[in-house]
């Protein structure tokens, strides 16, 4: 299976920092078709998880423009420019570029 | 408005079983492959199985295989996971997830309980 790391496991910000979190895989995430399915979700407390990003850096919709991926291959990252207070919870990046498909185990963000 | 309401879950004996329900609205849900996934107390999430439009095609995740069956009844609108010969660590919070074109969970219910104890 392949294996997301994140770091760090957890992030302090005050509002108006920007912010990174990365996500390391175990092999390439990128398809025989060359997409690369890497995916960012946010769970805010009490709620389940919802997308942010998409196919490493494709912005859902209605998902703020201060979110924004990039990477490929191993390495990705998730890029907050400034902190919101709505954006505490817990981030997790997933991948279904092989099976079975696999999350990493999450970044929690705290707001100072 | 996409929506998706998991239920079904509740206290089970090891060994036991169980069916979960997610009705979807919103959309045209014979349109769209469904995934199932599943969020441990100590909060991992864990992926257990998609299903193809028309119901024809599921894959497992290994560590549930040949216990959990997933199925879908698009004329309900609705997708169904069995769970058999359930054990402690299938205790978690189970949702239903919707894809979108070039991407899985999309759309999430809120989840359904799942607690397996004697």
């Amino acid at each position: 299976d392949v294996v997301l790391t994140q770091t760090p496991p957890t992030l302090s910000a005050t509002i108006g920092q920007s912010v990174s979190i990365s996500c390391r895989s175990s092999q390439s995430l990128l398809h025989s078709n060359g997409n690369t399915y890497l995916n960012w979700l946010l769970q805010r407390p009490g709620q389940p998880p919802q997308l942010l990003i998409y196919l490493v850096s494709r912005l859902e919709s209605g998902v703020p423009n201060r979110f924004s991926g990039s990477g490929s291959g191993t390495d990705f990252t998730l890029k907050i420019s400034g902190v919101e207070a709505e954006d505490l919870g817990v981030y997790y990046c997933v991948q279904s570029t092989h099976a079975p498909l696999t999350f990493g185990s999450g970044t929690k963000l705290e707001i100072k | 408005e996409v929506q998706l309401v998991e239920s079904g879950g509740s206290l089970v004996q090891p060994g036991g079983s169980l069916k979960l329900s997610c009705v979807a609205s919103g959309f045209t849900f014979s349109n769209y492959w469904m995934d199932w996934v599943r969020q441990t107390p100590g909060k991992s999430l864990e992926w257990i199985g998609e299903i193809n439009t028309d119901g024809s095609k599921t894959n497992y995740a290994p560590s549930i295989k040949d216990r959990f069956t997933i199925s879908r009844d698009n004329a309900k609108s609705t997708l169904y996971l069995q769970m058999s010969n359930v054990k402690s660590d299938d205790t978690a919070i189970y949702y239903c997830t919707r894809r979108n074109i070039g991407t899985t969970f999309a759309y999430w219910g809120q989840g359904t309980l799942v607690t397996v104890s004697s």
